[in-house]
């Protein structure tokens, strides 16, 4: 079985500051991870996602997270950030299950970012 | 371009009766799902279909029925409602469900309270 771990439900970071947050998994077999962001009263977005390659991935709105096969991360990270970044960010692994790929998503995590 | 629409945007429902959520994506995807959002838990997947006339079950498919008549549509049926599922509910879609590196791209959810 597949499964997503988001430690902090909530992150508060300063406008300008830079901005982690976390996610572990946990799966057989390759991990294919996303991100998607989820902002007040609407449907998720997609954000990023590693397939292969280059450990590190560059998303949509300055975002990029850092794969680590040893330590079964993806954390999501931005440079300096925004108060419009504030919204609740989900972390997603897909793996195979029965022949399909079916992602499952962590409990997400609030994002305050304060001016 | 719609992408995905959903409806009712919200519905207050009475315990016992029977509820249909509609969700239509205009984008030709093959897979479709649907997901029910609770507060601490993050998304959980209810039902899927990788293609029109099949589906499959998700985490939490009790008392949740769907069907997929063709590629666009993929109504979701509560038959007998009951205070548990009040939840809000999204659909989401995605190219291919049997391919990995699949984005999913997110209607704008139904919050369905059941009283």
């Amino acid at each position: 079985a597949q499964s997503v771990a988001q430690p902090e439900d909530q992150v508060n970071v300063a406008e300008g500051n830079p901005l982690t947050v976390k996610c572990t998994y946990s799966v057989s077999g390759n991990p294919y991870l996303f991100w998607y962001v989820q902002y007040p009263n609407r449907g998720l977005q997609f954000l990023l996602k590693y397939i292969t390659g280059d450990n590190l991935v560059k998303g949509s709105y300055g975002f990029e997270a850092e794969f680590n096969k040893s330590q079964t991360s993806f954390h999501l990270k931005k440079p300096s950030a925004l108060v419009s970044d504030s919204a609740l960010y989900f972390c997603a692994v897909s793996a195979a299950t029965g022949g399909s790929y079916i992602p499952t998503f962590g409990r997400g995590t609030s994002l305050i970012v304060h001016p | 371009i719609a992408g995905i629409t959903q409806a009712p945007t919200s519905q207050i429902l009475a315990a016992g009766r029977r509820m249909t959520l509609r969700c239509t994506q205009d984008m030709r995807h093959n897979a479709m799902y649907w997901y029910r959002q609770d507060l601490g838990l993050g998304l959980r997947l209810i039902h899927y279909s990788n293609t029109a006339g099949t589906t499959g079950k998700g985490e939490v498919p009790d008392g949740y029925s769907v069907s997929r008549a063709n590629t666009d549509d993929f109504p979701l049926t509560l038959a007998s409602a009951v205070p548990s599922q009040t939840s809000v509910y999204f659909c989401a879609s995605s190219v291919s469900g049997l391919t990995s590196t699949d984005t999913q791209y997110f209607g704008p959810g139904t919050r369905l309270t059941v009283l």
